[in-house]
Order: structure tokens, then C-alpha cells, then sequence
């Protein structure tokens, strides 16, 4: 079964740069769900969307924005990066209405 | 801020044995789930118990509820040396689909 794609994997960026992740959602899901996973930390909301409109936002910085586009995937782009981002960021996908989310495997971000 | 607690921090079995991992949260809930994550690696979904169910079982996997105790457990029977990982369990509320994580416990198991 498809499962959601995120990309890429792994990530390397210099402290001031931009970054853009991607989420491939599950076919027929329409709702992406971005949260953020610290060294030994459990992961933590970011912001969410269901048909392509911002249906919840968590501790999001500023400097990081998202949005999800007409086939249903999404992209965070994240700007004036900090040694403090560096971090796995997940992705997950769900039927609106289902509180049953499937997540990506995730993308590693290093900031140097 | 985070909802949900976990003990133990981390938690060392052998192989074989069952473990015992259990979950503490503050608000009132809608659904309570649980997920694996190997070291560094994506969450897998492992079980769902809906506030007015009290126990759910898939395959070694049993998970208990308790609403007005505000806790939950998960057990994993008969452990096997797979099974090693950070197990997570998340609360959302009613007409809140986001999840909000424990801090996690560490199982490793020993062969």
C-alpha cells in the first residue's frame, strides 16, 4: 500500500539558509499534518491542513511557513535557518475527520 | 506544551518477557494512539483506543484506558529482540485532530 513519501531524506544547510521539505500524502487523504522531532525529543505539532486550507497551527516559528498545494501534497519552507532547526521533521496524512494519521519516514535536517 | 507523560523513561528487557509502558495525559481526550519509532527513523502506527473503549488488542499488543485516571498502558507480550525501540503514545481531542506526543520510553530488549 502507498505510504507518504517524504523528500528528501536528508538534508545539510548552512545557518541563514532557506530549506524546503516535502510530503507526498497518501492517495485520497486530505489531511497533512508537519511536526517536528528535537535530539531525544517527542515530536512536536507544527501546523496542519485539510482541502488545502491552514486548519490548525502549532509552535511554528515565524520564519517557517507551509502550504498545500491542489493535488493535496505540501511543502514547509523554513528561512533564516538556525543551528536550533536541526531536526527530523515528519510528515503525516490522514482522511479528514479520522484521527488515525499515517506518517513519512521523515526528513533529517542538519543545519551547520 | 505537552499533554502526555510516559513511564519508564526507559525501560530494559529480556527477550521473551512482556513489557509494561504507560501513559499519562492531562486534558480530556478523544483518541489515544501509540507509535513505535526506531532510532531516528518514522513513526509507525501501532493502535488506536477511542476514549469509550477501555481495552484493544492486536496480535501482542494489549492497550488499556483509563479516562478518569487520565492514563493509559500499552503491553507488549512475549518480547522479541524487534521489538527494541522508542515507543510514543499521542492524545487528540474532541474536534482537534493534532496529535500532541508523550516524552516516550525506550524499550531495548535483550537477546
Amino acid at each position: 500500500a502507498a505510504g507518504v513519501i517524504q523528500s528528501p531524506r536528508h538534508l545539510i544547510k548552512e545557518k541563514r539558509e532557506t530549506a524546503t521539505l516535502k510530503c507526498y500524502p497518501i492517495p485520497r487523504h486530505d489531511t497533512v499534518y508537519w511536526y517536528q522531532q528535537g535530539p531525544g525529543q517527542d515530536p512536536q505539532f507544527l501546523i496542519s491542513f485539510y482541502e488545502k486550507m491552514q486548519s490548525d497551527k502549532g509552535s511554528i516559528p515565524d520564519r517557517f511557513s507551509a502550504q498545500q498545494f491542489s493535488d493535496y501534497h505540501s511543502e514547509l519552507n523554513m528561512s533564516s535557518l538556525e543551528l536550533g532547526d536541526s531536526a527530523l521533521y515528519f510528515c503525516a496524512s490522514s482522511i479528514g475527520g479520522s484521527t488515525e494519521a499515517f506518517f513519512g519516514q521523515g526528513t533529517r535536517l542538519t543545519v551547520v | 506544551s505537552q499533554q502526555g507523560e510516559e513511564d519508564p523513561q526507559a525501560l530494559s528487557i529480556q527477550e521473551g518477557e512482556n513489557a509494561t509502558m504507560n501513559c499519562s495525559y492531562k486534558t480530556s481526550i478523544n483518541n489515544l494512539q501509540w507509535y513505535r519509532q526506531n532510532s531516528g527513523r518514522g513513526l509507525v502506527h501501532l493502535i488506536l483506543i477511542r476514549s469509550n473503549e477501555r481495552e484493544k488488542h492486536s496480535g501482542r499488543l494489549r492497550v488499556t484506558l483509563d479516562t478518569s485516571k487520565k492514563s493509559s498502558s500499552l503491553l507488549i507480550t512475549a518480547s522479541r529482540a524487534a521489538d527494541t525501540a522508542s515507543y510514543f503514545c499521542a492524545t487528540d481531542s474532541f474536534g482537534n485532530e493534532k496529535l500532541t506526543f508523550g516524552t516516550g520510553t525506550r524499550l531495548t530488549i535483550i537477546p
